[in-house]
């Protein structure tokens, strides 16, 4: 099975640097995934590592670690339309896991 | 290029009750997904049909919940009776992966949010 762990809130300010955390353990493992979820609406793809190191997209990136079990998803500049949900998706053999989500908070 | 696309949007019902959902998913997507997300969690998987086939519904509660997808393409989920505890909205997902190892990117729907009185 799948066990994936992030915080359930994190606040920053507009402009700033946030990291937000995902560990995981698991059974099988292919990639993971961060997806974006604004209040009411439905997850959205942003990034997707299958190797270690770190993937940079524009103001975010996404960094994994396949030995430690560990990802995390930076977000620079932060605008407050970033304000939402960030969730952390394990790839297994066949399927995708979600973690609980982080919801960030963007304050002026 | 159409989304994924889901029906009803909202949907009220009482205990017992039964309901159904209704995914179109993206045109030649050959996996499908149906998630469970109750208000502040992650989603939960359902069940993953790849083409017409069940590669996965070991979370899916088969004493009232049923899903099915006919052809390959839409797909119906129904739960009957509805408990309290179903209140939550279901997403629907499709990739374009062709087999194990191979996810891909999901595409979601706008969900579908029931609410069980």
């Amino acid at each position: 099975g799948q066990n994936i762990d992030q915080p359930t809130e994190m606040t920053a300010t507009e402009g700033a640097i946030v990291q937000i955390n995902c560990t995981y353990q698991t059974s099988g493992f292919n990639g993971l995934f961060w997806y974006q979820q604004h209040a009411g609406e439905a997850p959205t793809f942003l990034s997707y590592n299958v190797l270690d190191g770190l993937e940079e997209k524009g103001r975010f990136s996404s960094f994994l670690s396949r030995s430690k079990g560990y990802s995390y998803l930076l977000l620079k500049e932060l605008q407050m339309k970033d304000s939402a949900s960030y969730l952390c998706a394990v790839e297994g053999y066949s399927t995708l896991t979600f973690g609980k989500g982080t919801m960030l908070l963007v304050s002026p | 290029e159409a989304g994924v696309a889901q029906s009803p949007r909202y949907k009220i019902i009482e205990k017992r009750q039964s309901v159904a959902f209704w995914c179109n998913p993206i045109s030649g997507h050959a996996t499908l997904y149906w998630y469970q997300q109750i208000l502040g969690q992650g989603p939960k998987l359902l069940i993953q049909f790849q083409n017409n086939g069940v590669v996965d519904d070991s979370q899916l509660p088969k004493d009232r919940f049923s899903a099915e997808r006919l052809k390959g393409v839409d797909s119906t989920l129904k739960i009957q009776p509805a408990k309290l505890e179903d209140s939550a909205v279901y997403l629907c997902a499709s990739s374009s992966a062709g087999g194990l190892g191979d996810t891909g990117e999901l595409f979601f729907g706008e969900g579908s949010r029931l609410t069980v009185l």
